[in-house]
Protein backbone atom coordinates (compact mmCIF):
# COMPACT_ATOMS: atom_id res chain seq x y z
CA UNK A 1 0.00 0.00 0.00
CA UNK A 2 1.70 3.19 -1.33
CA UNK A 3 -1.03 5.71 -0.70
CA UNK A 4 -2.52 7.76 2.14
CA UNK A 5 -6.38 8.32 2.08
CA UNK A 6 -8.39 10.74 3.29
CA UNK A 7 -12.18 10.60 3.81
CA UNK A 8 -14.47 12.29 3.38
CA UNK A 9 -13.30 13.56 -0.01
CA UNK A 10 -16.20 16.74 0.31
CA UNK A 11 -17.76 17.86 3.81
CA UNK A 12 -19.85 20.97 4.16
CA UNK A 13 -20.92 22.23 7.52
CA UNK A 14 -22.04 25.15 9.43
CA UNK A 15 -20.76 27.25 11.95
CA UNK A 16 -21.78 25.60 14.54
CA UNK A 17 -21.08 21.94 14.38
CA UNK A 18 -18.34 19.35 14.95
CA UNK A 19 -17.01 17.86 12.19
CA UNK A 20 -13.57 15.55 11.62
CA UNK A 21 -11.34 15.09 8.72
CA UNK A 22 -9.47 11.39 8.63
CA UNK A 23 -6.32 10.63 7.29
CA UNK A 24 -4.92 7.25 6.87
CA UNK A 25 -1.10 5.80 5.54
CA UNK A 26 0.11 2.12 5.50
CA UNK A 27 3.74 2.88 4.38
CA UNK A 28 5.16 2.99 7.86
CA UNK A 29 5.44 6.56 7.39
CA UNK A 30 6.30 7.89 11.10
CA UNK A 31 5.89 11.56 9.76
CA UNK A 32 2.24 13.21 9.21
CA UNK A 33 1.16 16.57 8.43
CA UNK A 34 -2.05 18.63 7.91
CA UNK A 35 -1.96 21.27 5.15
CA UNK A 36 -5.06 23.89 3.87
CA UNK A 37 -5.11 24.99 0.37
CA UNK A 38 -6.83 27.40 -0.54
CA UNK A 39 -7.70 27.73 -4.64
CA UNK A 40 -4.65 28.35 -6.99
CA UNK A 41 -2.19 28.67 -3.69
CA UNK A 42 0.48 26.73 -2.26
CA UNK A 43 -0.59 24.60 0.61
CA UNK A 44 0.37 25.98 3.86
CA UNK A 45 1.47 23.87 6.65
CA UNK A 46 -0.55 23.19 9.61
CA UNK A 47 0.44 20.37 12.15
CA UNK A 48 3.50 18.18 11.91
CA UNK A 49 3.39 15.14 13.89
CA UNK A 50 6.37 12.84 14.86
CA UNK A 51 6.43 9.60 15.99
CA UNK A 52 2.46 9.99 16.97
CA UNK A 53 3.42 12.95 18.71
CA UNK A 54 2.45 16.81 17.53
CA UNK A 55 6.35 18.25 17.20
CA UNK A 56 4.65 21.14 14.75
CA UNK A 57 2.03 24.11 15.20
CA UNK A 58 2.14 26.84 12.79
CA UNK A 59 0.51 28.91 14.98
CA UNK A 60 -3.65 27.55 13.75
CA UNK A 61 -6.45 28.39 15.57
CA UNK A 62 -7.68 26.36 18.60
CA UNK A 63 -10.81 25.48 16.05
CA UNK A 64 -8.47 22.93 14.57
CA UNK A 65 -7.66 20.28 16.91
CA UNK A 66 -5.46 17.23 15.47
CA UNK A 67 -5.01 14.14 17.11
CA UNK A 68 -2.62 11.01 16.51
CA UNK A 69 -4.27 8.17 17.82
CA UNK A 70 -1.85 5.48 16.43
CA UNK A 71 1.30 5.39 13.64
CA UNK A 72 -1.04 4.89 10.30
CA UNK A 73 -3.95 7.77 11.10
CA UNK A 74 -4.33 11.03 11.69
CA UNK A 75 -7.46 12.83 12.49
CA UNK A 76 -8.34 16.58 12.32
CA UNK A 77 -11.51 17.74 14.35
CA UNK A 78 -13.05 20.88 13.38
CA UNK A 79 -15.65 23.24 15.27
CA UNK A 80 -16.94 26.59 15.45
CA UNK A 81 -14.99 27.09 11.65
CA UNK A 82 -15.65 30.06 9.79
CA UNK A 83 -16.12 30.50 5.85
CA UNK A 84 -12.96 31.73 5.42
CA UNK A 85 -11.93 28.08 6.53
CA UNK A 86 -13.49 26.53 3.31
CA UNK A 87 -10.17 24.85 1.98
CA UNK A 88 -9.21 21.86 0.18
CA UNK A 89 -7.27 20.17 3.71
CA UNK A 90 -4.40 17.96 2.49
CA UNK A 91 -2.67 15.25 4.48
CA UNK A 92 0.49 13.98 3.64
CA UNK A 93 2.83 11.56 5.48
CA UNK A 94 6.84 10.63 4.57
CA UNK A 95 9.48 9.11 7.04
CA UNK A 96 11.62 11.25 9.18
CA UNK A 97 15.30 11.50 8.12
CA UNK A 98 17.88 12.60 11.36
CA UNK A 99 18.23 16.18 11.90
CA UNK A 100 14.84 17.00 11.42
CA UNK A 101 14.71 17.34 7.46
CA UNK A 102 12.17 15.68 5.82
CA UNK A 103 12.18 13.30 2.77
CA UNK A 104 9.68 12.83 0.04
CA UNK A 105 5.94 13.84 1.57
CA UNK A 106 3.71 11.80 0.10
CA UNK A 107 -0.24 13.64 -0.40
CA UNK A 108 -3.54 12.46 0.47
CA UNK A 109 -6.09 13.58 -2.23
CA UNK A 110 -7.69 15.56 0.32
CA UNK A 111 -11.02 16.50 1.44
CA UNK A 112 -13.18 19.81 0.04
CA UNK A 113 -14.54 21.67 2.93
CA UNK A 114 -16.80 24.32 2.71
CA UNK A 115 -17.85 26.27 5.50
CA UNK A 116 -21.72 28.15 5.70
CA UNK B 1 13.44 34.74 4.04
CA UNK B 2 12.49 31.84 2.53
CA UNK B 3 11.22 31.81 -0.77
CA UNK B 4 10.21 29.91 -4.09
CA UNK B 5 9.22 31.85 -7.29
CA UNK B 6 7.99 30.04 -10.24
CA UNK B 7 7.69 31.31 -13.79
CA UNK B 8 5.52 31.59 -16.02
CA UNK B 9 2.45 31.41 -13.60
CA UNK B 10 0.38 29.84 -16.34
CA UNK B 11 0.52 28.74 -20.10
CA UNK B 12 -1.13 27.51 -22.74
CA UNK B 13 0.52 24.81 -25.32
CA UNK B 14 -0.43 22.48 -27.57
CA UNK B 15 -0.88 18.97 -27.59
CA UNK B 16 3.06 17.40 -28.42
CA UNK B 17 4.79 19.98 -27.67
CA UNK B 18 7.40 20.85 -25.33
CA UNK B 19 7.45 23.03 -22.25
CA UNK B 20 10.19 24.13 -19.61
CA UNK B 21 8.58 25.56 -16.10
CA UNK B 22 11.13 27.50 -14.37
CA UNK B 23 11.82 28.03 -10.37
CA UNK B 24 14.20 29.89 -8.89
CA UNK B 25 14.58 29.27 -4.66
CA UNK B 26 16.36 31.77 -1.76
CA UNK B 27 16.30 28.92 0.62
CA UNK B 28 18.42 27.65 3.38
CA UNK B 29 20.05 25.38 4.56
CA UNK B 30 19.00 23.38 1.66
CA UNK B 31 18.35 20.22 1.66
CA UNK B 32 16.26 19.20 -1.73
CA UNK B 33 14.11 20.35 -4.10
CA UNK B 34 10.98 18.75 -5.77
CA UNK B 35 8.31 18.63 -8.15
CA UNK B 36 4.93 18.00 -7.94
CA UNK B 37 1.98 17.66 -10.34
CA UNK B 38 -1.55 18.83 -8.91
CA UNK B 39 -4.42 17.80 -10.59
CA UNK B 40 -7.59 20.72 -9.61
CA UNK B 41 -9.23 19.25 -6.76
CA UNK B 42 -6.47 16.77 -5.35
CA UNK B 43 -3.11 15.77 -3.50
CA UNK B 44 -0.02 16.92 -4.81
CA UNK B 45 1.96 13.98 -6.43
CA UNK B 46 5.69 13.95 -6.73
CA UNK B 47 7.33 13.68 -10.06
CA UNK B 48 10.93 14.24 -8.94
CA UNK B 49 12.98 15.10 -6.15
CA UNK B 50 16.86 16.11 -6.22
CA UNK B 51 19.42 16.68 -3.57
CA UNK B 52 22.44 18.83 -3.65
CA UNK B 53 24.49 16.60 -6.03
CA UNK B 54 22.10 15.87 -8.58
CA UNK B 55 21.80 18.21 -11.33
CA UNK B 56 19.25 15.88 -13.36
CA UNK B 57 16.22 13.57 -12.83
CA UNK B 58 14.25 12.10 -15.05
CA UNK B 59 10.25 10.44 -14.49
CA UNK B 60 8.79 9.73 -18.09
CA UNK B 61 8.24 12.61 -20.24
CA UNK B 62 9.36 14.91 -17.49
CA UNK B 63 12.82 16.30 -16.47
CA UNK B 64 13.72 18.44 -13.83
CA UNK B 65 17.63 19.97 -13.59
CA UNK B 66 18.99 22.22 -10.93
CA UNK B 67 21.68 24.33 -10.03
CA UNK B 68 22.42 24.71 -6.69
CA UNK B 69 24.84 27.68 -7.20
CA UNK B 70 22.69 30.02 -9.16
CA UNK B 71 19.70 28.50 -6.95
CA UNK B 72 17.61 27.54 -10.42
CA UNK B 73 15.61 24.74 -11.20
CA UNK B 74 13.22 23.81 -14.38
CA UNK B 75 11.13 21.24 -15.24
CA UNK B 76 10.98 20.34 -18.84
CA UNK B 77 7.60 18.54 -20.40
CA UNK B 78 8.56 16.24 -23.02
CA UNK B 79 5.76 15.52 -26.10
CA UNK B 80 3.08 16.67 -23.77
CA UNK B 81 -0.56 15.48 -23.39
CA UNK B 82 -4.19 16.22 -22.56
CA UNK B 83 -3.29 14.61 -19.45
CA UNK B 84 -0.45 16.91 -18.30
CA UNK B 85 -2.75 19.60 -17.53
CA UNK B 86 -2.61 20.36 -14.28
CA UNK B 87 -0.12 22.70 -11.97
CA UNK B 88 3.16 22.12 -11.36
CA UNK B 89 4.65 23.02 -8.16
CA UNK B 90 7.96 23.69 -6.95
CA UNK B 91 8.66 22.37 -3.22
CA UNK B 92 12.49 22.86 -1.94
CA UNK B 93 12.91 21.40 1.55
CA UNK B 94 15.70 22.92 4.22
CA UNK B 95 14.65 21.87 7.77
CA UNK B 96 11.36 20.74 9.16
CA UNK B 97 9.33 22.66 6.59
CA UNK B 98 8.85 22.53 3.13
CA UNK B 99 8.92 26.18 0.54
CA UNK B 100 6.22 25.94 -2.22
CA UNK B 101 5.70 27.88 -5.30
CA UNK B 102 2.87 28.96 -6.40
CA UNK B 103 2.81 26.73 -8.85
CA UNK B 104 2.56 26.68 -12.76
CA UNK B 105 -0.76 26.13 -14.31
CA UNK B 106 -0.47 24.41 -17.61
CA UNK B 107 -3.03 23.86 -19.69
CA UNK B 108 -2.91 21.33 -23.05
CA UNK B 109 -5.21 21.70 -25.48
CA UNK B 110 -5.65 19.44 -28.56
Amino acid sequence: DTEVTQTPKHLVMGMTNKKSLKCEQHMGHRAMYWYKQKAKKPPELMFVYSYEKLSINESVPSRFSPECPNSSLLNLHLHALQPEDSALYLCASSPPLAGGSTDTQYFGPGTRLTVL
Amino acid sequence: KNQVEQSPQSLIILEGKNCTLQCNYTVSPFSNLRWYKQDTGRGPVSLTIMTFSENTKSNGRYTATLDADTKQSSLHITASQLSDSASYICVVSGSYKLSFGAGTTVTVRA
